[in-house]
């Protein structure tokens, strides 16, 4: 499984964008780029994916860089309840049928 | 309503029980994983079944066995527990095609279950 690189913590104030970044240099062609994020004492849930266009949604958005070596989660205004453990995964197009969790990125946010 | 259910939530018992936990989920999907998260945080895939059948098992003790009963329960039974068995046990459900995946598809967690082992 192609492997992921984060900072092991990162700390924003509230109200304030937060950029978070992943490289996966050995990223393949039929990778995606999956986020999840895991708040304390409860499961990953799900933040955003994308293949090789930048991705928005309710909760974020996926910056991805041309060559797809790295990508960054965006959180446009971070609150207290974004404070989590933040996973940049990648999964295969075609048989990646699990989820390869790293260290991810531990994201304190001040009030 | 929970999606995906696990209970026990915490369970402690003592070296060489054996002990289950359950899954449930009740969004439709025919894929269902157990993952381990050990004392240093690091997430690990155990298993994964796609409509009853075992697709992932990922080099785990003979001592653990799941049991998918139907495609909405996923049970995780543990022989002659060890210390080293204590971890947060995650539950989790896709809905896949088989071999084949959609990777859009999200993966649902639960709620974790806490295993002491004393």
């Amino acid at each position: 499984d192609a492997k992921t690189t984060q900072p092991n913590s990162m700390e924003s104030n509230e109200e304030e964008p937060v950029h978070l970044p992943c490289n996966h240099s050995t990223i393949s062609g039929t990778d995606y780029i999956h986020w999840y994020r895991q708040l304390p004492s409860q499961g990953p849930e799900y933040v955003i994916h994308g293949l090789t266009s930048n991705v928005n949604n309710r909760m974020a958005s996926l910056a991805i860089a041309e060559d797809r070596k790295s990508s960054t989660l965006i959180l446009h205004r971070a609150t207290l309840r974004d404070a989590a453990v933040y996973y940049c995964i990648l999964r295969d197009g075609l048989y990646g049928n699990k989820l390869v969790f790293g260290a991810g990125t531990i994201l304190r946010v001040k009030s | 309503d929970t999606a995906v259910s696990q209970t026990p939530k915490y369970l402690v018992t003592q070296m060489g029980n054996d002990k289950s936990i359950k899954c449930e989920q009740n969004l439709g999907h025919d894929t269902m994983y157990w993952y381990k998260q050990d004392s240093k945080k690091f997430l690990k895939i155990m298993f994964s079944y796609n409509n009853k059948e075992l697709i992932i098992n990922e080099t785990v003790p003979n001592r653990f066995s799941p049991k998918s009963p139907d495609k909405a329960h996923l049970n995780l039974h543990i022989n002659s527990l060890e210390l080293g068995d204590s971890a947060v046990y995650f539950c989790a459900s896709s809905q896949e095609r088989g071999w084949v995946v959609s990777t859009g598809n999200t993966i649902y967690f639960g709620e974790g279950s806490w295993l002491t082992v004393v």
